[in-house]
């Protein structure tokens, strides 16, 4: 079974900040590990994903992400927080090669705010 | 290119009524997943359907809810005699391949029981 936690289900930063959205799963097997953004009235657009290459994964708009298996993490970071960055976040994990690897399992979301 | 159509976009029903959620996936993906939202939850598996087949219905409630996706058409969730627990988010996605985690996720349907 696998299970994802993220903390904070609200974080407000201000223009030009460092954003830090955390992300904590479990998988009894080795994970695939995505994040998706939505904004306002629009489907789930993918940011980033792991599949077991690199540990630290570039997406979209300047996002990037660090999967550390000692911490079973996937934090998703951005060094400069722009105004259009305002969305909710959504981190999910599947199964790794074989297996049920299309059920993703998310996380409660993230909405993250932005203050001029 | 389209991406991901779902419709209704909101769709309020009465306690007993039928909810028909559809879904036409991105062109060329023939591989539809489903999943819904409850409040202050994250969204959930429910299904997974090729054209013409269920695949995976692990995520479905026993009673009362079906999915199909015809050869021709969108691909259908249907919930009958809906309660007021079944008032959540319903988010379609669709991949090009055979069950993938490359998933176009659609704007979803927010279905209120009254």
């Amino acid at each position: 079974a696998q299970s994802v936690t993220q903390l904070g289900s609200h974080v407000s930063v201000s223009e030009g900040a460092l954003v830090l959205l955390r992300c904590n799963y479990s998988s009894s097997v080795p994970p695939y590990l995505f994040w998706y953004v939505q904004y306002p009235n629009q489907g789930l657009q993918l940011l980033l994903k792991y599949t077991s290459a690199a540990t630290l994964v570039k997406g979209i708009n300047g996002f990037e992400a660090e999967f550390k298996k000692s911490e079973t993490s996937f934090h998703l970071t951005k060094p400069s927080a722009h105004m259009s960055d305002a969305a909710e976040y959504f981190c999910a994990v599947s199964e790794g090669v074989g297996g049920s690897n299309y059920k993703l399992t998310f996380g409660k979301g993230t909405l993250l705010t932005v203050n001029p | 290119n389209a991406g991901v159509m779902q419709n209704p976009r909101h769709l309020v029903r009465r306690r007993g009524q039928e909810a028909r959620l559809r879904c036409s996936p991105m062109k060329g993906h023939s591989h539809v997943y489903w999943y819904r939202q409850l409040p202050e939850e994250g969204l959930k598996f429910m299904v997974y359907l090729q054209k013409e087949n269920i695949i995976d219905e692990s995520g479905m409630p026993k009673e009362r809810f079906s999915a199909e996706f015809p050869k021709e058409g969108p691909s259908i969730l249907r919930i009958q005699q809906v309660v007021r627990g079944d008032s959540a988010a319903y988010f379609c996605a669709s991949s090009i391949n055979s069950g993938s985690n490359e998933q176009y996720f659609g704007p979803g349907t927010r279905l209120t029981v009254t």
